[in-house]
């Protein structure tokens, strides 16, 4: 049974960069899209973008300017990072995988980590 | 920019049909899923492509999608169903979530 699990610091610094990574056991990154998805204490959730397994991506035009997702397929880990944080970047953030589909309207989120928290303070 | 709205709370009583809409311009020609979430739990698919039931989703839950409103269903609803539910579209390239619906069984 595929388990994503997300990674990383749970605490930055404003106005650093936000890395976190999510490792695939259970199944092959290959053939899906990869996608992080966030959401701030008791509010909704926020897609930040996604990354296709052959390296492919696409952001949250909100977000394009400070956001990188990238892929390491050897290691089965799909990575994001956010740059020049600050306090509202604050979240519970989600890998999600996406199936291949050739219309993106169509695309849905089928698979969810536990998500891990972020909290951005001095 | 594109949006979907929810209404923050929808309360039902057991047994009874609970109703969610997600409302957006022309939303009958994209497609809506829906997402639950319990307190404390990652989001679960409940409803994909407007009406498809995801394997292991018991079939109380259906979904429909028509002009600018999507509707979640919840037929003979139970009390584990109380959670807060997300809709969510694609508006081109970008991926879109209603503000979510917390749901209360009562």
């Amino acid at each position: 049974q595929v388990q994503l699990q997300e990674s990383g610091p749970g605490l930055v610094k404003p106005s650093e960069t936000l890395s976190l990574t999510c490792t695939v056991s259970g199944g092959s990154i290959s053939g899906y899209y990869w996608n992080w998805i966030r959401q701030p204490p008791g509010k909704g959730l926020e897609w930040i973008g996604y990354i296709y397994y052959s390296g492919s991506t696409n952001y949250n035009p909100s977000l394009k300017s400070r956001v990188t997702i990238s892929v390491d397929t050897s290691k089965n880990q799909v990575s994001l990072k956010v740059s020049s944080v600050t306090a509202a970047d604050t979240a519970l953030y989600y890998c999600a995988r996406m199936a291949s589909m050739t219309t993106v309207s169509r695309r849905y989120f089928d698979l969810w980590g536990r998500g891990t928290l972020v909290t951005v303070s001095s | 920019s594109y949006e979907l709205t929810q209404p923050p709370s929808v309360s039902v009583s057991p047994g009874h049909t609970a109703s969610i809409t997600c409302s957006g311009d022309n939303l009958g020609d994209k497609n809506a899923c829906w997402y639950q979430q319990k307190p404390g739990q990652s989001p679960v698919l409940v409803i994909y492509q407007d009406t498809k039931r995801p394997s292991g989703i018991p079939e109380r839950f259906s979904g429909s999608n028509s002009g600018n409103t999507a509707t979640l269903t919840i037929s003979g609803t139970q009390a584990m169903d109380e959670a807060d539910y997300y809709c969510q579209a694609w508006d081109s390239t970008t991926a879109l979530f209603g503000g979510g619906t917390k749901l209360t069984v009562l």
